[in-house]
């Protein structure tokens, strides 16, 4: 079964520091994976995806992704945060063989401090 | 023009009532889910629908029921409300049920049950 683990539910970064947010999967064959972006009392909004095509994956507003086989790892970070990145992050994965679902992560909340 | 659009966006009720949020999106995709987000932001899908058919249905109680009168439309109809019904309940979207394609959420309805 497919998982995706966020480490951290909570971080805190000032303004223009880096932002790095953590994700690792769990399959036995590598899935798509997606990050997506909640601002406060909206849906979610897709950042960026990986579908296997370059590992490091760029996304909106400054953030990129870097998929590690090696470490099972998705994790999310930009070089410099802004105070409207504040939000709720959620790392996603979906099977590439067979069902559909797509597995949420728990979700990491992005504070910036000015 | 809003792609995928929810009804109501609040809805406050008392225990033991029957409710329906309604879903509508406008991007000619052909699967549409239901998630719910709970107050700790864990996001759980409860249903897919692709060409009006059900494909996931995951545990949630036969209280729930989804009915697509077209692949534009999914509605989400509720019986007896319970107060664990308390909720975001999130309509998303995708261009067809392939893997890694991107979802793309409505606004959230935020139900209330007292």
């Amino acid at each position: 079964a497919q998982s995706v683990t966020q480490l951290g539910s909570h971080v805190s970064v000032s303004e223009g520091a880096l932002v790095l947010l953590r994700c690792n999967y769990s399959s036995s064959v590598p899935p798509y994976l997606f990050w997506y972006v909640q601002y406060p009392n909206q849906g979610l909004q897709l950042l960026l995806k990986y579908t296997s095509a370059a590992t490091l994956v760029k996304g909106i507003n400054g953030f990129e992704a870097e998929f590690k086989k090696s470490e099972t790892s998705f994790h999310l970070t930009k070089p410099s945060a802004h105070m409207s990145d504040a939000a709720e992050y959620f790392c996603a994965v979906s099977p590439n063989t067979g069902g559909f679902k797509t597995i949420f992560g728990a979700g990491t909340r992005l504070f910036v401090k000015a | 023009d809003t792609a995928v659009s929810q009804t109501p966006k609040y809805l406050v009720t008392q225990m033991g009532n029957d409710k329906s949020i309604k879903c509508e999106q406008n991007l000619g995709h052909d699967t549409m889910y239901w998630y719910k987000q709970d107050s700790k932001k864990f996001l759980k899908i409860m249903f897919s629908y692709n060409n009006k058919e059900l494909i996931i249905n995951e545990t949630v109680p036969n209280r729930f029921s989804p009915k697509s009168p077209d692949k534009a439309h999914l509605n989400l109809h509720i019986n007896s409300l319970e107060l664990g019904d308390s909720a975001v309940y999130f309509c998303a979207s995708s261009q067809d049920e392939v893997p890694g394609n991107e979802q793309f959420f409505g606004p959230g309805t935020r139900l209330t049950v007292l």
